[in-house]
């Protein structure tokens, strides 16, 4: 069992439509956070950077933690075409040097 | 500012073929990172360096040699590529080694023979 897992997709949703994206994780003594947005062909970029459990809202996005379900969410309100990407959750442990990433899923948007 | 600049974006090698990733940041960052991504496998560490002068294995390290070779510039070397070498490489980097986000730069495609 991957430390990490998260649903690949493809999720396709209709613009200006409520996205929810997750992750759960087996490994209790991660404590940061984050998720990156993939274009295609193109590096992760940082989208929300967290610690420990619950709410961050910046702009369209709401990153979620449950610490307690071992659970993490992205939300995009107000889907739009250009939010089309692979979004890579990704997490470590307090003090850590590694990285643990999802595999990731992919979301179109739709006009 | 261009961030973290990767070099080349694509290439292909053969079997045994040796070749330089090259990976230059301009954020004065500390810390710097070699991962590769695979289709199903996510993002790998391959090395590290958590400053000038150290560098150390990750979670796939066999096949590759690394270099830091100042602050800004962190090249990894493929000795000897495998087909199981083909993949997208991606160098990042970050403030510190502890608790702050990964920049990542735009990736090189590689693909051996």
């Amino acid at each position: 069992q991957k430390e990490v897992e998260q649903d690949p997709g493809p999720l396709s949703v209709p613009e200006g439509a409520i996205v929810s994206l997750n992750c759960t994780y087996s490994n209790s003594a991660f404590q940061y956070f984050m998720w990156y947005r993939q274009y295609s062909r193109k590096g992760p970029e940082l989208l929300m950077y967290t610690y420990s459990s619950g709410n961050k809202e910046d702009g369209r996005f709401t990153a979620q933690v449950d610490k307690s379900s071992k659970y993490i969410s992205l939300f995009i309100r107000d889907s739009q075409p250009s939010d089309s990407a692979t979004y890579l959750c990704a997490m470590r442990r307090g003090g850590g040097n590694k990285l643990t990433f999802g595999t990731g899923t992919q979301l179109k948007v739709e006009l | 500012n261009a961030g973290v600049t990767q070099t080349p974006k694509f290439q292909v090698l053969k079997t045994g073929q040796s070749m330089t990733l090259q990976c230059a940041q301009d954020m004065n960052h500390n810390s710097m990172y070699w991962y590769r991504q695979d289709p199903g496998m996510g993002l790998r560490l391959i090395y590290y360096s958590a400053s000038e002068g150290t560098t150390d294995k990750g979670e796939v390290p066999n096949g590759y040699n690394v270099s830091r070779l100042n602050k800004r510039e962190f090249s990894l070397r493929l000795e000897s590529a495998a087909p199981s070498q083909t993949s997208v490489y991606f160098c990042a980097s970050s403030e510190t080694q502890t608790n702050s986000p990964l920049h990542f730069g735009n990736g090189t495609r590689l693909t051996v023979t």
